[in-house]
């Protein structure tokens, strides 16, 4: 199976902050990597899939890179209404893995 | 959209029927999936089924205990759960995939919550 481990677990920021989250895969998934935010009592949402692909709709402050089995989710200027937990989840092998997630905070 | 619905506690062994009911697109064209949350954890994936139900996936924590199907006709969505374990407790939610077999959860719904406990 997959793992799929993120960092951090948490961080805490200020509106208008650049936030920079990783996921690292323990091998790898090519390009078959997803991102969602989860803000908790909402449904989970799809902000980036195959890596760098910016889902419809998605503000373009969040983008996606990948560098081998290391993956970045970016927010370029944080807005109030980002603050939620974020997950990388790996689509290229059953079991189709998560990361444990990253919740970030307000400063 | 999609709403999930059958959640309750139950015993260890039990059994439980979830159910998810989409509106606002064509069913029968998404595959579709189960996915679940417990406590103070991250998501797992749990079961997949393709858009006509002939082809279905399972992690293999519920392989042999969990049934997914579905109901084209009725835009409805099924997960069957027998012999229930604690640590099959959670917030299960289904999703739509991105593109057929994509396993890229588009859409999710709000989430049903199942409590396997004596």
């Amino acid at each position: 199976d997959i793992q799929m481990t993120q960092s951090p677990s948490s961080l805490s920021a200020s509106v208008g902050d650049r936030v920079t989250i990783t996921c690292r895969a323990s091998q790898s998934v090519s390009t078959y990597l997803n991102w969602y935010q989860h803000i908790p009592g909402k449904a989970p949402k799809l902000l980036i899939y195959s890596a760098s692909t910016l889902q419809s709709g998605v503000p373009s402050r969040f983008s996606g890179s990948r560098s081998g089995t290391d993956f970045t989710l970016t927010i370029s200027s944080l807005r109030p209404e980002d603050f939620a937990t974020y997950y990388c989840q790996q689509s290229h092998s059953n079991p189709y893995s998560f990361g444990q997630g990253t919740k970030v905070e307000i400063k | 959209q999609l709403v999930e619905s059958g959640g309750a506690l139950v015993q260890p062994g039990g059994s439980l029927r979830l159910s998810c009911g989409a509106s606002g697109f064509t069913f029968s064209t998404y595959s579709m999936n189960w996915i679940r949350q417990a406590p103070g954890k991250g998501p797992e994936w749990v079961a997949y089924v393709s858009s006509t139900g002939g082809i279905k996936e399972y992690t293999a924590s519920v392989q042999g205990r969990f049934t997914i199907s579905r109901d084209n006709a009725n835009n409805s969505l099924y997960l069957q759960m027998n012999s229930l374990r604690a640590e099959d407790t959670a917030i299960y939610y289904c999703a739509r995939d991105l593109v057929v077999y994509s396993t890229t959860f588009e859409l999710w719904g709000q989430g049903t919550l199942v409590t396997v406990s004596s």
